[in-house]
């Protein structure tokens, strides 16, 4: 039984570019949220995506955006990227009647 | 404006004594705390949550305690092993109007056992 998949494990972008990062919930999840952990921090609330609507968010600037498809995998856009976006991404995802959240191992990004 | 606070960043236990982690919260409105357990190039992994109904909950060698008029929680571990070192983060969450969790994480505690 696979747990949270997420994609890529690494990443480097230059400022001003965009990213893409992907997230598939383990096997009968439905509900997935992003979170950004920089270095020596705990993670920081993205979003949390359920029923494919953005259901609540953190405070991320509008640079950061997310898609939830049918299959409950889930997208975490990164617009414009900025040198302080170096973080480690990760998504967790749980049953909407679930406890704790499962994460994923996280994509490391790094903006140069 | 850091809702959920771990003021020790380190800890170190021999094998076999109690690590006790500690983890305290602003936001009287937090109803539901968990503990993570995070080991490097690894997500964090779900260890045991109590609800603020409760004042504790065990699951094996580990006891989650909820002192809610101090806005206090704390982890204890019993007999603690080298496999239990990592970094514990401590995250609470209150229900949302539209019925969603967000979690607050604090900035974790490195836990080192020493065998």
């Amino acid at each position: 039984d696979a747990g949270v998949t997420q994609s890529p494990t690494h990443l480097i972008k230059t400022r001003g570019q965009q990213v893409t990062l992907r997230c598939s919930p383990k096997s009968g999840h439905d509900t997935v949220s992003w979170y950004q952990q920089a270095l020596g921090q705990g993670p920081q609330f993205i979003f949390q995506y359920y029923e494919e609507e953005e259901r609540q968010r953190g405070n991320f600037p509008d640079r950061f955006s997310g898609h939830q498809f049918p299959n409950y995998s889930s997208e975490l856009n990164v617009n414009a990227l900025l040198l302080g976006d170096s973080a480690l991404y990760l998504c967790a995802s749980r049953h909407t009647s679930g406890e704790g959240y499962t994460f994923g191992s996280g994509t490391r990004l790094t903006v140069v | 404006d850091q809702q959920v606070k771990q003021n020790s960043p380190s800890l170190s236990v021999q094998e076999g004594r109690i690590s006790i982690l500690n983890c305290d919260y602003t936001n009287s409105m937090f109803d539901y705390f968990l503990w993570y357990k995070k080991y490097p190039a690894e997500g964090p992994t779900f260890l045991i949550s109590i609800s603020s109904i409760k004042d504790k909950n065990e699951d094996g060698r580990f006891t989650v305690f909820l002192n809610k008029s101090a806005k206090h929680l704390s982890l204890h571990i019993v007999p603690s092993q080298p496999g239990d070192s990592a970094v514990y983060f401590c995250a609470a969450s209150a229900r949302s109007a539209s019925g969603t969790y967000k979690y607050i994480f604090g900035t974790g505690t490195r836990l080192k056992v020493l065998a």
